[in-house]
């Protein structure tokens, strides 16, 4: 299957900074890409969609000034979670799509945010 | 609404059969992905279903019945490997991914 390459895999950072993960389609052109968070024992919860070029569509409840998404170009797309917090430590998911119908989204590695 | 609904846990013995089934009511259908996810790793794909009937992939079956909002993945010849939580996962009309809460599969020896 095609890669996606999340990076980085596992970042710490103090309460108030940001940080920015990437996510990068190896060997397709992504023309959608998909914002996930994960809590312990729970579910993927879909962030923000995001298509190449435009703004990212945000899902109720979800701060787009917080969690600024960025998809410049068909491989990549950023999220940057801003002035962090400790209850923004989760597992955060990326995943890319092609923009033909009916294809599958495949994933990132994922990447765990610790807020201390 | 819509709503994905799939069992919470189940528990199989190695070299068993399992079979974890998926119903959904969504706006629109267009297509039906299983995955896989190891705890404290992201989803890996399994299958997608679009057209009724089974898919075989190896070990790992998917079935689709979309006129009764039902899905199953079946896994054959279990392997201590195959403990992890399976996702059922449904393309709505707008080609929004809903997910189901999960499957935690525990395999016994």
């Amino acid at each position: 299957g095609a890669v996606v390459s999340q990076h980085p895999s596992r970042v710490i950072c103090k309460s108030g900074t940001s940080v920015k993960i990437e996510c990068r389609s190896l060997d397709f052109q992504a023309t959608t890409m998909f914002w996930y968070r994960q809590f312990p024992k729970q579910s993927l919860m879909l962030m923000a969609t995001s298509n190449e070029g435009s703004k990212a569509t945000y899902e109720q409840g979800v701060e787009k000034d917080k969690f600024l998404i960025n998809h410049a170009s068909l491989t990549l797309s950023t999220l940057t979670v801003t002035s962090a917090h400790p209850e923004d430590s989760s597992f955060y998911i990326c995943s890319a799509k092609d923009g033909r119908e009916n294809t599958e989204a495949f994933f990132g590695q994922g990447t765990r945010l610790t807020v201390v | 609404g819509q709503n994905i609904d799939q069992p919470t846990e189940m528990t199989a013995t190695e070299g068993a059969i399992v079979q974890i089934n998926c119903t959904y009511q969504t706006s629109g259908f267009n297509g039906l992905f299983w995955y896989q996810q190891h705890a404290g790793e992201a989803p890996t794909f399994l299958s997608y279903n679009v057209l009724d009937g089974l898919e075989e992939k190896g070990r790992f079956s998917s079935f689709l019945s979309r006129s009764k909002g039902y899905s199953y993945l079946l896994l054959k010849e279990l392997q201590m490997k195959d403990s992890a939580s399976y996702l059922c996962a449904v393309l709505d009309s707008n080609y929004q991914l809903i997910w189901g809460a999960g499957t935690k599969l525990i395999i016994k020896p």
